[in-house]
């Protein structure tokens, strides 16, 4: 059963500072990997997509990286801003489920 | 286009009341999706809908029932509300499951049974 786990639960970080999130998943026969953004009382943005064949996407000033072997994503964060402050979540799509499986999400806070 | 709407954005229910959910899209998506997110759980697919007139059980279906009777609209309904379902509900479509698609969220409707 795939399992996604994040780490850390929540960061806090001064404004302008580069920072990673973690994304870790237990079974590697994923179709993607996908982040997504939650502002409070919020649906779901979502941010990047990496399909299994990938090694990263980027936009703007997020990159997302998959290693798949390792069962592990990253988000690199350039320049952070009090505007990115929000809950991060990443899922993976299960390559035989067809199913999201969500991690519970980092809180963000960038302090100005 | 609007992309993915919820109705109602809130609601109380007692334990033992009934109530329908709608969620509506104007993407024309094949695929959709109810999760619940709960604190510390993340989101859980409770049912999710491959086309119109089809249904399928997520990972926690048990205390719902969901109808996809027009491919724009999937209905989640509480037959017998518990206090264990308040929870905050989204719904969310794709255009292909497996596809370069991603899947798009409606605002939630958040849901609390005394």
């Amino acid at each position: 059963k795939q399992e996604v786990t994040q780490i850390p639960a929540a960061l806090s970080v001064p404004e302008g500072e580069n920072l990673v999130l973690n994304c870790s998943f237990t079974d590697s026969a994923i179709y993607n990997l996908q982040w997504f953004r939650q502002d409070p009382g919020k649906g779901l943005t979502s941010l990047l997509l990496i399909q299994s064949s990938q090694r990263e996407q980027t936009s703007g000033r997020l990159n997302a990286s998959l290693d798949k072997s390792s069962g592990r994503s990253t988000l690199y964060i350039a320049a952070s801003q009090p505007g990115d402050s929000a809950t991060y979540l990443c899922a993976a799509l299960g390559g035989a489920t067809n199913k999201l499986i969500f991690g519970t999400g980092t809180l963000l806070a960038v302090q100005p | 286009n609007a992309g993915v709407t919820q109705t109602p954005k809130f609601r109380v229910l007692k334990t033992g009341q009934s109530m329908t959910l709608l969620c509506a899209q104007d993407m024309n998506h094949e695929y959709m999706y109810w999760y619940r997110q709960d604190p510390g759980m993340g989101l859980r697919l409770i049912h999710y809908s491959v086309g119109e007139g089809t249904t399928a059980k997520g990972e926690v279906p048990d205390g719902y029932n969901v109808s996809r009777l027009k491919k724009q609209n999937f209905l989640l309904g509480l037959e017998s509300a518990a206090p264990s379902q308040t929870s905050v509900y989204f719904c969310a479509s794709s255009d292909l499951a497996g596809g370069p698609d991603t899947q798009y969220f409606g605002p939630g409707t958040r849901l609390t049974v005394l």
